[in-house]
């Protein structure tokens, strides 16, 4: 079956613009999550969604990092007013919700802020 | 909150030799505990998990992690190394909120 999508594949922007990352997990997964991923480096968590419950957003870096997921399904990462620092891959992932699932990853979202 | 520590940023190996990839954890609860490998200019793919039950875990690729939970650890090994194995290698916890931290990643180089 299909797996955890993302768009766009690479994202291109200059300073202080935003940019809006799209995530379409598997279906009938119930949870949902962000990463982030710096050149080389580990994965920073960001936001966590778990069917209705008010998501766990303790990893968003600042004010400018947002995020939505409509339905219980698709999700949006939001990113106003884009910084350099913002630059990395944005990973997503996708578990069906119950204790110890595994995530499954997507391919990411390799953002670049100019 | 739960936490994982990946105290290596680098391991290398010959080819052939057996392998270590370490990693300690800390969590309240129950943990269940994840390795991930990324190979370059790749997503991140599942390798094997421990949830309850036989401390030895086999998982993808002829790896397997040993949990022990009076060192809290969750060691990555496989008896004989590929060069094909070179890749980034993430350790995860998992607590019962299925909330889920990574470690740092430890960048695994195994040369002929």
């Amino acid at each position: 079956g299909a797996g955890v999508s993302q768009s766009p594949s690479n994202k291109v922007t200059e300073k202080g613009k935003d940019v809006e990352l799209r995530c379409d997990p598997i279906s009938g997964h119930t949870a949902l999550y962000w990463y982030r991923q710096s050149l080389g480096q580990g994965l920073e968590f960001l936001i966590y969604f778990q069917g209705n419950s008010a998501p766990d957003k303790s990893g968003l870096p600042s004010d400018r990092f947002s995020a939505e997921r409509t339905g219980g399904s698709v999700s949006t990462l939001t990113i106003q007013r884009t910084q350099q620092e913002d630059s990395a891959v944005y990973l997503c992932a996708s578990s069906l919700g119950y204790e110890g699932e595994t995530q499954y990853f997507g391919p990411g979202t390799r953002l670049l802020v100019l | 909150a739960q936490s994982v520590a990946q105290p290596e940023d680098q391991v290398n190996v010959a080819e052939g030799n057996p392998l270590t990839v370490k990693c300690t954890y800390s969590v309240s609860g129950n943990p269940y505990l994840f390795w991930y490998v990324q190979y370059p200019n790749r997503g991140l793919q599942f390798l094997l998990k421990y949830i309850t039950g036989d401390n030895l875990v086999k998982g993808s690729y002829g790896f397997e992690a040993e949990f022990n939970k009076s060192q809290t650890s969750f060691h990555l090994k496989k008896p004989s190394a590929l060069v094909s194995d070179s890749a980034l290698y993430f350790c995860a916890v998992k607590n019962n909120n299925n909330d889920m931290r990574f470690g740092a990643g430890t960048r695994l180089t195994v040369k002929p």
